[in-house]
């Protein structure tokens, strides 16, 4: 069980456009996901939390304009990353979490922007 | 500022040493704690957590946590490394206030030798 999926695993893309991710629970419904950064070598930075039905909230230095997240659903959370750069290459992580307050993590999207 | 510390950046053991990977916060509230893997080319994987109660804490694959309030420190251990235990481990701290953010550790990196 806690499953978290996320599509797609890796992607590239042409500075200018946008790219979306998806992050899924797969058996388990998830009021609050989470969204980090992981740069080579270091540890998950946290971008944004997730909220269903609610506006995500935002880490300090994040901009929200870039890092669009929509939680659709209790098992459903993308993150869109617009007008993308080369500085915007990296690996995006996302968690969901259950009502036990763990948090699951998915594979993970590399993305390199050109 | 809240923060969690891994002093063992790299750890290098043979197989059958015994483990054992300091974790510090720096918090004085309330808090859960978490112990995540990294095995190469694969997503963060739930070692153990401590919530409450008994601070010595099992997880899988024969790891065990002991939570220190007083130390503010939760570290991890094994007593006898295998090969596959190559990884990177991460330590994890929500701080019990209205944020529930999980705060991670800088990563240890583990190399088993056979």
């Amino acid at each position: 069980g806690a499953v978290v999926s996320q599509h797609p695993s890796w992607v590239i893309c042409k500075s200018g456009t946008s790219v979306k991710i998806e992050c899924r629970s797969l058996d388990f419904q998830a009021t609050t996901m989470f969204w980090y950064r992981q740069f080579p070598k270091q540890s998950l930075m946290l971008m944004a939390t997730s909220n269903e039905g609610s506006k995500a909230t935002y880490e300090q230095g994040v901009e929200k304009d870039k890092f669009l997240i929509n939680h659709a659903s209790l098992t459903l959370s993308t993150l869109t990353v617009t007008s993308a750069h080369p500085e915007d290459s990296s690996f995006y992580i996302c968690s969901a979490r259950d009502r036990g307050e763990t948090q699951y993590f998915g594979p993970g999207t590399r993305l390199l922007v050109l | 500022a809240q923060s969690v510390s891994q002093h063992n950046h790299h750890v290098i053991l043979s197989e059958a040493a015994s483990l054992e990977l300091g974790c510090n916060y720096s918090y004085g509230g309330t808090v859960n704690l978490f112990w995540y893997v990294q095995y190469p080319g694969q997503h963060l994987q739930l070692l153990l957590k401590y919530f409450s109660g008994d601070p010595l804490v099992k997880g899988i694959k024969g790891f065990e946590a002991e939570f220190i309030k007083s130390k503010f420190s939760f570290n991890l251990r094994k007593p006898s490394v295998q090969w596959s235990d190559t990884a990177e481990y991460f330590c994890a701290v929500i701080p019990m206030d209205s944020s529930y953010k999980l705060i991670f550790g800088s990563g240890t990196r583990l190399l088993v030798r056979p």
